[in-house]
């Protein structure tokens, strides 16, 4: 069964600090994608970043990249220059075959407090 | 620029109540989902559909039932409603099988805060 798993219920950074959010998975597919979605308090859903498994180049998005590791099934987040805007949960999430249809899990979840 | 339109943002009900939580996509999306998130469990799947017509049970489906009449609505229905159910709900819809897929990406809702007593 896939399986998402984020170990770190809670992180703090330092504004203008560098934090980095673990996030692994369990597949026995090649082929799938992997997200990290922020929720502010606003409870709204917001895409942060992707990666395609059959790209070994890391995602970018601006300050924030990921450290995909296919063969260890980790997918870190690392947010560079972390700003007060950037408080909030976040999910990791795998999408891909799940029992014949496409499917999204999501991990539990970390909340990620920036401190001035 | 509407997205993925939830109603109603919150609601409480007593025990044994049912309700319709609604669902609109104004994206032309093939696929649209519901899910539940409860502290310490991230979100979880209830049910989804990969077109009109077409239904299936995600991780979570007992209690809810669902149908798919229109490209554009999705709604969702707790027939007897339990205090397990209090939770927020998220509809969330993307392109459908083939080329939108591959990027993946789940539009969202912003949630619906549902409380049974």
């Amino acid at each position: 069964a896939q399986t998402v798993t984020q170990s770190q219920p809670e992180m703090s950074v330092q504004e203008a600090e560098t934090v980095t959010l673990s996030c692994t998975y369990d597949t026995s597919e090649s082929d799938y994608y992997l997200f990290w979605y922020k929720q502010p308090p606003s409870r709204q859903m917001i895409l942060v970043i992707r990666q395609e498994a059959y790209k070994q180049q890391n995602a970018t998005e601006n300050r924030f990249s990921v450290n995909f590791q296919k063969a260890a099934k980790s997918f870190s987040l690392k947010i560079s220059d972390s700003q007060l805007g950037d408080a909030a949960m976040y999910f990791c999430a795998y999408r891909g075959l799940i029992q014949g249809a496409q499917k999204l899990v999501f991990g539990q979840g970390t909340r990620l407090t920036i401190n001035p | 620029n509407a997205g993925v339109t939830q109603t109603p943002k919150f609601q409480v009900l007593k025990t044994g109540q049912s309700m319709t939580l609604q669902c609109a996509q104004d994206m032309n999306h093939e696929y649209m989902s519901w899910y539940r998130q409860d502290p310490g469990m991230g979100l979880r799947l209830i049910h989804y559909s990969v077109g009109a017509g077409i239904t299936d049970q995600g991780e979570v489906p007992n209690g809810y039932n669902v149908s798919r009449s229109t490209t554009e609505d999705f709604p969702l229905r707790l027939l007897s409603a339990a205090p397990s159910q209090t939770s927020v709900y998220f509809c969330a819809s993307s392109r459908g099988q083939g080329a939108g897929i591959k990027t993946g990406e789940l539009f969202f809702g912003e949630g619906s805060r549902l409380t049974v007593l």
